[in-house]
């Protein structure tokens, strides 16, 4: 049971170096999110997308990018790598309306911004 | 708007004692609310959910919250901690927002320790 699958599990990058998370599930989902998580901070939405072909900004999307081709996929591109992108970063899933608040995590990406 | 409110950052019960992790919620709609788990470098699993159905709601590993309306808060209980609920936990708050997207809003988060 795949379920959220998540590469690469750790990446260390230089300023102004760009790279791209990748996210796949298995389970059908038309809900998918990238989330950030800092330190005593919860997890902050990027991006969202409700379906393949539509995407959302969340609440912190600046320095990112998404796409949503497919319903299985949805990788997030950082730009221009910053320090303040250091983090942990984790992809979820979900059926959406009613259960919007049911999601299903990948394990993480950790990044380092040097 | 909704928002969510963790009260406490670290918990530290002793293993066989209860376990009480506080939350309070703010929601203009009528709001689902749910608990996370995330064991060290791992991702956030589903604890419990309530959906309008029952205010006590059930969960995995003997985990238990109830949702009170006139207290705003869903609390997260366990009769007796063992040593593997060490974990970061969170609270999480869910209704309409305008659009027609459900905003899912997280806590965050109390760190249980548990001392043998």
């Amino acid at each position: 049971n795949a379920g959220v699958t998540q590469t690469p599990k750790f990446r260390i990058l230089k300023i102004g170096q760009s790279m791209t998370l990748q996210c796949a599930q298995d389970m059908n989902h038309n809900y998918m999110y990238w989330y950030r998580q800092d330190p005593g901070m919860g997890l902050k939405l990027i991006y969202y997308s409700v379906g393949a072909g539509i995407t959302d900004k969340g609440e912190v999307p600046n320095g990112y990018n998404v796409s949503r081709s497919t319903t299985e996929d949805f990788p997030l591109r950082l730009e221009l790598a910053a320090p303040s992108q250091t983090s942990v970063y984790f992809c979820a899933s979900g059926r959406g309306a009613p259960n919007t608040g049911e999601l299903f995590f990948g394990e993480g990406s950790r990044l380092t911004v040097l | 708007a909704q928002s969510v409110t963790q009260l406490d950052s670290h918990v530290s019960v002793s293993e066989g004692t209860p376990v009480l992790l506080r939350c309070n919620y703010s929601s203009s709609y009528s709001p689902s609310l749910f608990w996370y788990v995330q064991h060290p470098n791992k991702g956030l699993q589903l604890l419990l959910k309530y959906t309008s159905a029952a205010t006590l709601v059930k969960g995995i590993n003997g985990f238990e919250a109830e949702f009170k309306k006139s207290e705003t808060s869903f609390h997260l209980t366990k009769p007796s901690a063992h040593m593997s609920d060490a974990a970061e936990y969170f609270c999480v708050v869910s209704d309409a927002a305008s659009g027609g997207y459900q905003k899912v809003t997280f806590g965050t988060g109390t760190k249980l320790q548990v001392i043998p």
